[in-house]
């Protein structure tokens, strides 16, 4: 069983749509938690990064934890069609996890 | 403002060739990383170093070698390439191990025939 599970996708929506995107994790240990949004042909690129319990916001992007339930969403509001591209999970203790990735589709 | 550099952005070898992969940041971070890539298997980490001098292995070592004779550069080796190695592989650097989040290189995108 792999430390960090994440809902494969893909996901397509219309330009406008809410976009929802999770992960589950099984180490306790995990502290800080992070998405990464990559680009085709590009190296992931920080897009959130949180430590509690709870949501975080930045924009249209909001984060949220719950540790007692090992499980951590991203949701995408407004999404644009620039919002296209492959989001990762992650998750640490001492070191990175990362989850296998969303491709997620805005279509204009 | 360069942050991870890596190079070459391709590479084709044959069975059995080794070549070096190079990574560079600029950033004077202490930490960094190398991972690979491949189809439904997220990033997977092959070797990291937390400062010049030293290095440990990742989850998936076998087939590479590093070393961090430098602050800013980190090097992965393949020894003897094999076609299980064909894979995009990204360097990343961050200012410790742990909490901080990996600035990420844009790859190197590796087919061994």
């Amino acid at each position: 069983q792999k430390e960090v599970e994440q809902d494969p996708g893909p996901l397509s929506v219309p330009e406008g749509a809410i976009v929802s995107l999770n992960c589950t994790y099984s180490n306790s240990a995990f502290q800080y938690f992070m998405w990464y949004r990559q680009y085709s042909r590009k190296g992931p690129e920080l897009l959130m990064y949180t430590y509690s319990s709870g949501n975080k916001e930045d924009g249209r992007f909001t984060a949220q934890v719950d540790k007692s339930s090992k499980y951590i969403s991203l949701f995408i509001r407004d999404s644009q069609p620039s919002d296209s591209a492959t989001y990762l999970c992650a998750m640490n203790d001492y070191k990175l996890s990362f989850g296998a990735g969303t491709t997620v589709t805005v279509r204009a | 403002n360069a942050g991870v550099t890596q190079t070459p952005k391709f590479q084709v070898l044959k069975t059995g060739q080794s070549m070096t992969l190079q990574c560079a940041q600029d950033m004077n971070h202490e930490y960094m990383s190398w991972y690979r890539q491949d189809p439904g298997m997220g990033l997977r980490l092959i070797h990291y170093s937390v400062g010049a001098g030293i290095t440990d292995q990742g989850e998936v070592p076998n087939g590479y070698n590093v070393s961090r004779s430098t602050t800013e550069d980190f090097p992965l080796r393949l020894l003897s390439a094999a076609p299980s190695q064909t894979s995009v592989y990204f360097c990343a650097s961050s200012a410790r191990e742990g909490n901080q989040p990996q600035h990420f290189g844009d790859g190197t995108r590796l087919s061994i025939l």
